[in-house]
């Protein structure tokens, strides 16, 4: 099964400034043929659902904030909050799905500092 | 409206039996895998199993903590999916979402790109 390992556990920003989240899978999810990372981006706020922020690594989803951003490949990636707002404030996973079990990582409580 | 609605959860003893159903709307169901994930409290997200389409001989996985137990089905005809949960354990405790997975083709994998708003299932005695 392929771990997947963010860090921060939890991290304070100020408004306005930047948010970086990292997460490591065990194993790489680039698959070759297609060169595509399987590794999505979701953030999920207090007592709602997750919501999908980044497919691919790096391509954000429809409606997101272009202040989102997602960036690495094979087993480094990193989520970054380019200018942290109020409505940022949640819980962020990274989640591999290029094999089954497909997996999570713990996740990263983002708050305002 | 595209959603998803889940039902069933409640309080059951150990080793107790439970059906969860998630109905969506908005969207052509029959086209995608659906999986469910829990979140126990205040814990993190788990993945728990899957069903492919029909397409794809409507063929289910799922987590090895949950292997035996619990399965998976689907009616298209009803936009609806499934999950029975025999033989409960108090580590079964969570909030169970169903997700969907874009339909992306083939017998690839893919990220979940709508999620209901899940229902709380409670294990104890």
């Amino acid at each position: 099964d392929i771990v997947m390992t963010q860090s921060p556990d939890s991290l304070a920003v100020s408004l306005g400034e930047r948010a970086t989240i990292n997460c490591k899978s065990s194993q790489s999810v680039l698959y070759s043929s297609n060169n595509k990372n399987y590794l999505a981006w979701y953030q999920q706020k207090p007592g709602q659902p997750p919501t999908l922020l980044i497919y691919w690594a790096s391509t954000r989803e429809s409606g997101v904030p272009d202040r989102f951003s997602g960036s690495g490949s094979g087993t480094d990636f990193t989520l970054t909050i380019s200018s942290l707002q109020a409505e940022d404030v949640a819980v962020y996973y990274c989640q591999q799905y290029y094999v089954t079990p497909c997996s999570f990582g713990q996740g990263t409580k983002l708050e305002i500092k | 409206e595209v959603q998803l609605v889940e039902s069933g959860g409640g309080l059951v003893q150990p080793g107790g039996s439970l059906r969860l159903s998630c109905a969506a709307s908005g969207f052509t169901f029959s086209d995608h895998y659906m999986d469910w994930v829990r979140q126990a409290p205040g814990k993190g997200l788990e993945w728990v199993g899957r069903i492919r389409n029909k397409a794809n001989s409507y063929s289910t996985e799922y987590a090895a903590s949950v292997t035996g137990r619990f399965t998976i089905s689907r009616d298209d005809s009803m936009n609806s999916l499934y999950l029975q949960m025999n033989s409960l354990k108090t580590e079964d405790t969570a909030v169970y979402y169903c997700a969907r997975q874009f339909a992306g083709g083939g017998y690839y994998l893919y990220y979940f790109d709508l999620w209901g708003r899940g229902t709380l299932v409670t294990v104890s005695s």
